[in-house]
């Protein structure tokens, strides 16, 4: 049972243009969401988060909005660099759950130049 | 700091031995968490610990495998005898706040 999918596998973008990785969970108890991303050889590095009482987080480049009724979130990373070439993975958390993140499969980003 | 430190980053080994994989958290974090990413399941979480108190193991495969945390820098995870599907990448990460896990950059082990 996969509470949080990425149903992308992968995604090709040309530099200079938005990428969009979309997220859906099925467990109304997550309140708390994050992307990771994930080099070769190297660990998932946090890249963003939101908390469900907000629809919108920005850091930079990188901007979460969530729409809690339909259970969905996406990335949008704008504009897209040749460096954010990566494996993006979204998870979720809920309040009682002391912390504990159920992870998305992934989806590859290739943002060409 | 230096980040959460696995190692090590590469195990081969043969089936039927025992295989310890170590983590070293970042400093001041209480809570430690092993996974484990294959092709076929993605990152799953095996177990984690709060203040190197051991609170949910139920994603541990079976038996065979084990995590330890003696103290508040240094957690282990051994598989014995370790197998073939055993082989995979496996996580270390740590957090303090807002649940944020920092993850080490893993260790990849190859079990023949």
């Amino acid at each position: 049972d996969q509470q949080v999918k990425q149903n992308s596998p992968s995604l090709s973008v040309q530099e200079g243009r938005i990428s969009i990785l979309n997220c859906d969970y099925t467990n109304s108890m997550f309140d708390y969401f994050l992307w990771y991303k994930k080099y070769p050889a190297e660990g998932p590095t946090f890249l963003i988060s939101i908390s469900s009482i907000k629809d919108k987080n920005e850091d930079g480049r990188f901007t979460v909005f969530l729409n809690k009724s339909a259970k969905h979130l996406s990335l949008h990373i704008v504009p897209s660099q040749p460096g954010d070439s990566a494996v993006y993975f979204c998870a979720a958390s809920g309040s009682g759950s002391a912390r504990q993140l159920t992870f998305g499969s992934g989806t590859q980003l290739t943002v060409l130049p | 700091d230096a980040g959460v430190i696995q190692s090590p980053r590469h195990e081969v080994t043969e089936m039927g031995q025992e295989v310890t994989l170590r983590c070293k958290p970042i400093s001041g974090h209480d809570y430690l968490f092993w996974y484990r990413q294959t092709m076929m399941r993605g990152l799953e979480l095996l177990i984690y610990f709060n203040n190197n108190v051991p609170i949910d193991d139920s994603g541990m495969p079976e038996d065979r495998f084990s995590a330890k945390m003696p103290n508040a820098s240094f957690s282990t995870l051994k598989i014995q005898p370790s197998e073939p599907r055993d082989s995979a990448v496996y996580f270390c990460a740590s957090s303090f706040l807002q649940n944020i896990q920092y993850f080490g950059a893993g260790t990849r082990l190859s079990v023949l």
